[in-house]
């Protein structure tokens, strides 16, 4: 079964300024897919970035940005330029690429991100 | 567009007591999750709904819980009797391949459960 790890319960960033929320996880699968997904206090989860296992290329999504390691099983995500709303609870998932009952989301545990003014 | 709708958003009961959540999936979604996520944890699938057929439901607790998506639209998951361990937030979900990308659930605001 797949897991997934992220070892920061909480985090803290300055306005304007990036931080790096952690994730890693552990499959025996060639073909998946990650992502970071973001739960706002009150709010519906919502989908910040996606990454196919088979692309060598990093995600971005304007200031969203990962570091997907495959060899290392890491998939930190960076947030530059952080602003007030990007406060909130950040979860790392996993996919498999096959659909039946892989089609699944993991989930980690998540990582609380405060915004200071 | 309208989002994922659950109702309600928080309920309280007492142990031993029946409850019942409702969800209405984007429209035209197909696939249809609950997930439930306790304090401090990422959300854990209960049961997933290809149209009205539970495909996977491996994780729901079968002696309490049941789900039902009658004409594979809108859901119902119930918990009977609840127990102190059930509270948590209820989460629906739902997915269309022809709707975000690969894997892209959208997710409804939840359903906040306290037993006491």
């Amino acid at each position: 079964a797949q897991t997934v790890t992220q070892s920061q319960p909480e985090m803290s960033v300055q306005e304007a300024e990036t931080v790096t929320l952690s994730c890693t996880y552990d499959t025996s699968e060639s073909d998946y897919y990650l992502f970071w997904y973001k739960q706002p206090p009150s709010r519906q989860m919502i989908l910040v970035i996606r990454q196919e296992a088979y692309k060598q290329q990093n995600a971005t999504e304007n200031r969203f940005s990962v570091n997907f390691q495959k060899a290392a099983k890491s998939f930190s995500l960076k947030i530059s330029d952080s602003q007030l709303g990007d406060a909130a609870m950040y979860f790392c998932a996993y996919r498999s690429w096959s659909g039946g009952s892989n089609y699944k989301l993991t989930f980690g545990k998540g990582t609380l991100l405060t915004v200071n003014p | 567009e309208a989002g994922v709708v659950q109702s309600p958003r928080y309920k309280i009961i007492e142990k031993k007591q029946p409850v019942a959540f409702w969800c209405n999936p984007i429209s035209g979604h197909n696939t249809l999750y609950w997930y439930r996520q306790n304090l401090g944890q990422g959300p854990e699938l209960l049961i997933r709904y290809e149209n009205e057929e539970a495909v996977d439901d491996s994780q729901l607790p079968k002696d309490r819980f049941s789900a039902e998506r009658l004409k594979g639209v809108d859901s119902t998951l119930k918990i009977q009797p609840a127990e102190l361990g059930d509270s948590a937030v209820y989460l629906c979900a739902s997915s269309s391949p022809f709707t975000g990308g690969p894997g892209e659930l959208f997710f409804g605001e939840g359903s906040r459960l306290t037993v006491l």
